[in-house]
């Protein structure tokens, strides 16, 4: 399997742009997550999908975040208008839900933001 | 507050001793609890995970839980440079949503040749 995919790696941006931030979970799993990390605040969840219903989005800091996840093969996250200060890196992750490992989350490789 | 601390290190230790790492959590009725490594640059990936009271073990590695104390440690045995890198803990706390987990800021772990 491919693992988690996240594009883009990279994004420099300047403030007030929209931002969109993508994510392709592992085949069958049935859980989503997206975190952000920063030095200060550390691995923050931000919302989590089952089955592809947002269940929990208290983490999203504010009206300017926003998230989707239209089938079981993608999830997007999206800042409009970007600040400086959403400067992370932003990770997806997604869980099996059964098995052995159902509560193992595997992490995408991240999306490292900047905002100018 | 249901919250997860670690101490954020960094933790130095030589080659091929032990290295402890200690975290403890606010919620008694905490199930589910997992050790994330993560290199710098990169992403966090499982080390292992522990629900029951006791040790846990896995090859150079040994996670062990106590409940009543609310706290879980990792030790990694014979530490290799290698082993260098920032590691998280993370918990299931009670009530929480599928698999929705709380992490702690980490403890950078830095072994020397």
């Amino acid at each position: 399997d491919a693992g988690v995919i996240q594009s883009p790696r990279h994004e420099v941006t300047e403030m007030g742009q929209e931002v969109t931030l993508r994510c392709k979970p592992i085949s069958g799993h049935n859980s989503l997550f997206w975190y952000r990390q920063t030095m200060m605040r550390g691995l923050e969840l931000l919302i989590y999908f089952n089955n592809n219903v947002p269940i929990d989005d208290s983490g999203m800091p504010e009206d300017r975040f926003s998230a989707k996840m239209p089938n079981a093969s993608f999830s997007t996250l999206k800042i409009q208008p970007s600040e400086p200060r959403d400067s992370a890196v932003y990770f997806c992750a997604s869980t099996p839900g059964q098995g052995q490992n159902q509560e193992t989350q595997y992490f995408g490789p991240g999306t490292r933001l900047l905002v100018l | 507050q249901k919250e997860v601390e670690q101490n954020s290190g960094p933790l130095s230790v030589p080659e091929g001793a032990i290295a402890s790492l200690n975290c403890t959590y606010s919620d008694r009725g905490s199930q589910s609890f997992f050790w994330y490594r993560q290199y710098s640059g990169k992403s966090p990936e499982l080390i292992m995970f522990i629900y029951s009271n006791g040790d846990k073990e896995d090859g150079r590695f040994t996670a062990q839980l106590n409940k009543a104390s609310q706290y879980v440690s990792l030790l990694i045995r014979d530490s290799q440079p290698s082993d260098s890198a920032t590691y998280l803990c993370a918990v299931r706390f009670s009530g929480a949503g599928s698999y929705q987990l709380t992490f702690g800021k980490g403890t950078k772990l830095s072994v020397i040749p």
